[in-house]
């Protein structure tokens, strides 16, 4: 397996802008998490999926982030409208209930928003 | 709410000392308490706990696990230049409506001078 794939790995966009991160999980894994690292802040859950169901969304800052899972290989995280303090690396994750539970992360991508 | 806090936040060392990272943690269930080592990119698995006071060990590198205290360390003997990395540590709940959730700690910074 190709492991946790993410697109795109960089990304600049003007503030206000719609800006949409894509994953696609490791074949078979059940759990899906998006995270967001910055400096000050570390390594922020922001939600995560089970069997592409949301569970837990309270880490999303606010309305202008939103996620969905359409399947079981595909999820997408949208920032609208994008702000100049959602600058970071944002993470997608995922993990296999049946197996050793560590979540093998994707190489992220980096979000500027000038 | 589920946490982790991690110390020291940052760690400056020479080659050949020997460093303890300290992790604590808040979560409801617990399931387990894992680690991951993070150089320029994404975060990469090193150990799981489950149980008290087995040590996990790997070559240089030894995790142990005191549920009583709610803790954990990660010990690193004969530090390398090679060693300096973001050091996470975050764990699984196990129960209810948060079952399979991920929270990591902010992290240590270690830098390894030769």
């Amino acid at each position: 397996d190709a492991g946790v794939i993410q697109s795109p790995r960089h990304e600049v966009t003007e503030m206000g802008q719609e800006v949409t991160l894509r994953c696609k999980p490791i074949s078979g894994h059940d759990y899906l998490f998006w995270y967001r690292q910055t400096m000050m802040r570390g390594l922020e859950l922001l939600i995560y999926f089970n069997n592409n169901v949301p569970i837990d969304d309270s880490g999303m800052p606010e309305d202008r982030f939103s996620a969905k899972m359409p399947n079981a290989s595909f999820s997408t995280l949208k920032i609208q409208p994008s702000e100049p303090r959602d600058s970071a690396v944002y993470f997608c994750a995922s993990s296999w209930t049946g197996g050793v539970p560590e979540a093998f992360f994707g190489q992220g991508t980096r979000l500027t928003v000038v | 709410e589920d946490k982790v806090v991690q110390s020291p936040l940052s760690l400056v060392v020479h080659e050949g000392d020997t460093v303890t990272l300290n992790c604590s943690y808040e979560v409801t269930n617990f399931r387990s308490l894992l680690w991951y080592k993070q150089e320029k990119k994404a975060p990469t698995f090193l150990f799981m706990l489950t149980s008290s006071g087995i040590e996990k060990k790997s070559g240089r590198l030894s995790s142990i696990l005191d549920k009583k205290e709610l803790s954990s360390i990660l010990n690193i003997t004969a530090t390398q230049t090679g060693d300096s990395a973001i050091y996470l540590c975050a764990v699984r709940n196990a129960g209810g409506t948060s079952y399979g959730k991920l929270t990591f700690g902010q992290g240590t910074i270690l830098t390894v001078h030769p």
